[in-house]
């Protein structure tokens, strides 16, 4: 079983919508991280979060909301989805306790807004 | 703000050929530096993960060498195989140990 899953996978949704993104972890990782990937700008940080009661804006959190609801899940909300957030959108994790830092992603959760 | 570049943008070679990936990055007080491989469609998977005391990691057929004070990291692949396909991401992570910063990828083909 992957260690990092994310749901939907695949997302079509209508300009206005909200649509939420879900990730959930079995690492037992303290950290969790949303980024999301365009073509010609790399992958951005939208949302992290140390722990459950630590939520912290990346470079592009305009439009996104998060929420913590446990260790293991780190859900992504588009309140009002409008199509220049389409793109492909990661979760990754890291662990504190090792200090090196590396992040575990999922796979991924491509997202079409028409 | 911290910037990650990687060059080439694509590179195309002959199965068996040693290549060169380069990164570099603008702000010198990272915390360590993470390659990536992405097959398409797909998540990233960790290739490699420097940290800033050191200066190169290897793994397999892989070494990735760090050079804080210029500002720059390569990945080496050797005697490459067509299953080497598929965009490789650096990444540099903040001092304070939380936030990555990506380069946009090299596309690598490699041929039979």
């Amino acid at each position: 079983d992957a260690d990092v899953t994310q749901t939907p996978r695949n997302r079509i949704t209508k300009t206005g919508k909200r649509i939420m993104l879900e990730c959930s972890q079995t690492k037992g990782h303290d950290r969790m991280y949303w980024y999301r990937q365009d073509p010609g700008l790399g992958l951005r940080l939208i949302y992290y979060s140390f722990d459950v009661k630590d939520i912290n804006k990346g470079e592009i959190s305009d439009g996104y909301s998060v929420s913590r609801q446990a260790q293991a899940k780190f859900s992504l909300s588009l309140e009002s989805a409008i199509p220049n957030q389409t793109a492909l959108y990661f979760c990754a994790t890291s662990d504190t306790t090792r200090a090196q830092g590396t992040q575990y992603f999922g796979p991924g959760t491509r997202l079409l807004v028409l | 703000k911290q910037e990650v570049t990687q060059i080439p943008a694509a590179l195309s070679v002959p199965e068996g050929e040693n290549l060169v990936l380069n990164c570099s990055f603008t702000d010198s007080a990272i915390y360590n530096l993470q390659w990536f491989r992405q097959d398409p469609g797909k998540g990233l998977t960790s290739l490699l993960l420097i940290q800033s005391s050191q200066r190169e990691q290897t793994s397999g057929r892989l070494n990735a060498s760090l050079d804080k004070s210029s500002g720059r990291s390569t990945l080496y692949i050797a005697a490459s195989q067509p299953g080497d396909s598929a965009t490789y991401l650096c990444a540099v992570i903040e001092t304070s140990g939380s936030r990555l910063t990506f380069g946009e990828g090299t596309q690598l083909t490699v041929n039979p």
